[in-house]
Formats: C-alpha cells, sequence, structure tokens
C-alpha cells in the first residue's frame, strides 16, 4: 500500500469540464511532485513544490493549474484539456534534505473525451 | 531529450532464472534509483544508491552504482511470477535538482 494518496483513481471529463485531482501525504515530505505518465513509458516530471512554494514548472500548459494548500496537500486543477491529455497523473512526495528518493502513488487515469 | 539507455526493453524468461538490467548515460549522476510499476499501480521504490561502487540488496534484488557514475544495474536473482512489470532506473544529476532522469523502462514477463 502507497503511503501518498491520490484521488480519484479515474476520471473522465469532456474538453470543457473544471476538474481537480488531488494527492496527501502524511509522512512529513515537504517536497512534493505531479507527474503524466503515458502507457508503457516513463513518468515526466511536470510541477515541483518544495515547502509550499512552486519550484519547478517543466512548460507545463496553463489548462493545468498546481496548488499546494498545506504540506500535505496537493491539488491539480483542469480546465478545457485536449484529448492527447489523456495519461495516468501521478504524485510523488520526497523527504526533506538533499538527494532524498521520491515515492509514488498509485495515479488517476484521466480520460478526455 | 531522454539521456539514460536502459535495457533491455523488455525481457521473456522462465521462473527460477536470474534477469539483469542495466541503465547507462554520457552524463554522470549521484543518485540512482530502481522503481518497480505493475499495472494500475504507481512506480515503486526497489533500491536507492548514493555513492560510485555501492552494491545494495533488497531480499532477492540486488543493485549496483557503477563506478564511473554513468551507470546502474540490477539484477534479480530467482525469479517468480509476481516479479512481472517494468522496472525503471531513475538517476539525479548535482546540476539538476529535485529532477529525476528516467529510463525507458524494461518490461519483464515470467512465465511458470
Amino acid at each position: 500500500d502507497t503511503e501518498v494518496t491520490q484521488t480519484p483513481k479515474h476520471l473522465v471529463m469532456g474538453m470543457t469540464n473544471k476538474k481537480s485531482l488531488k494527492c496527501e501525504q502524511h509522512m512529513g515530505h515537504r517536497a512534493m511532485y505531479w507527474y503524466k505518465q503515458k502507457a508503457k513509458k516513463p513518468p515526466e516530471l511536470m510541477f515541483v513544490y518544495s515547502y509550499e512554494k512552486l519550484s519547478i514548472n517543466e512548460s507545463v500548459p496553463s489548462r493545468f493549474s498546481p496548488e499546494c494548500p498545506n504540506s500535505s496537500l496537493l491539488n491539480l486543477h483542469l480546465h478545457a484539456l485536449q484529448p492527447e491529455d489523456s495519461a495516468l497523473y501521478l504524485c510523488a512526495s520526497s523527504p526533506p534534505g538533499f538527494n532524498q528518493p521520491q515515492h509514488f502513488g498509485d495515479g488517476t487515469r484521466l480520460s478526455i473525451l | 531529450g531522454q539521456q539514460l539507455n536502459q535495457s533491455p526493453q523488455s525481457m521473456f524468461i522462465q521462473e527460477g532464472e536470474d534477469v539483469s538490467m542495466n541503465c547507462t548515460s554520457s552524463s554522470i549522476f549521484n543518485t540512482w534509483l530502481w522503481y518497480k510499476q505493475e499495472p494500475g499501480e504507481g512506480p515503486v521504490l526497489l533500491i536507492a544508491l548514493y555513492k560510485a561502487g555501492e552494491l545494495t540488496s533488497n531480499g532477492r534484488l540486488t543493485a549496483q552504482f557503477g563506478i564511473t557514475r554513468k551507470d546502474s544495474f540490477l539484477n534479480i536473482s530467482a525469479s517468480i511470477p509476481s516479479d512481472v512489470g517494468i522496472y525503471f532506473c531513475a538517476g539525479r544529476k548535482v546540476t539538476s535538482g529535485s529532477r529525476l532522469t528516467f529510463g525507458e523502462g524494461t518490461q519483464l514477463t515470467v512465465n511458470p
């Protein structure tokens, strides 16, 4: 069982909808990440939050909007997505300190109609 | 672009056989991580390596951080059907901050 919890597990939405993905961890980790993963491919980094501040945005389109309300929660707000945005969205977290490994949740499987 | 070469891309083996996979790069890494991903789940951390030459085991799994800091390998001994999945290597460079560079993955199939 993963200690990084993502909800919902599955999400189907139309291109005009607005929805949010949620990620939660209670391990005291202070860095949290959003990744996008296509089938049988490695995860691709989207955003990194460090101590609740956005530290990396990998040139992600503005239809994806991250939010880190506190050290345990990470959201990804979705609006006006495209069919090519259908993928597994993974959240990860890592402990404080340099060089700590990232621990992943089980992801949200997103389908855009 | 992708800077880690992971091989083999896929492996089909019989239960009980040993497995070896590796990742190589032209860049130097200061951390190597090995993950396993099963269908419907996220990647699970198997082994983390932090020093050149480091050899670390986790049950039937053994991984090494190459002396040149440009490669790493993962061995699985006496494979069992539940070893099936995609294995990803990931490296972190000193200059990358918290970014990981992932290999393309090795798809392992174990026949009972």
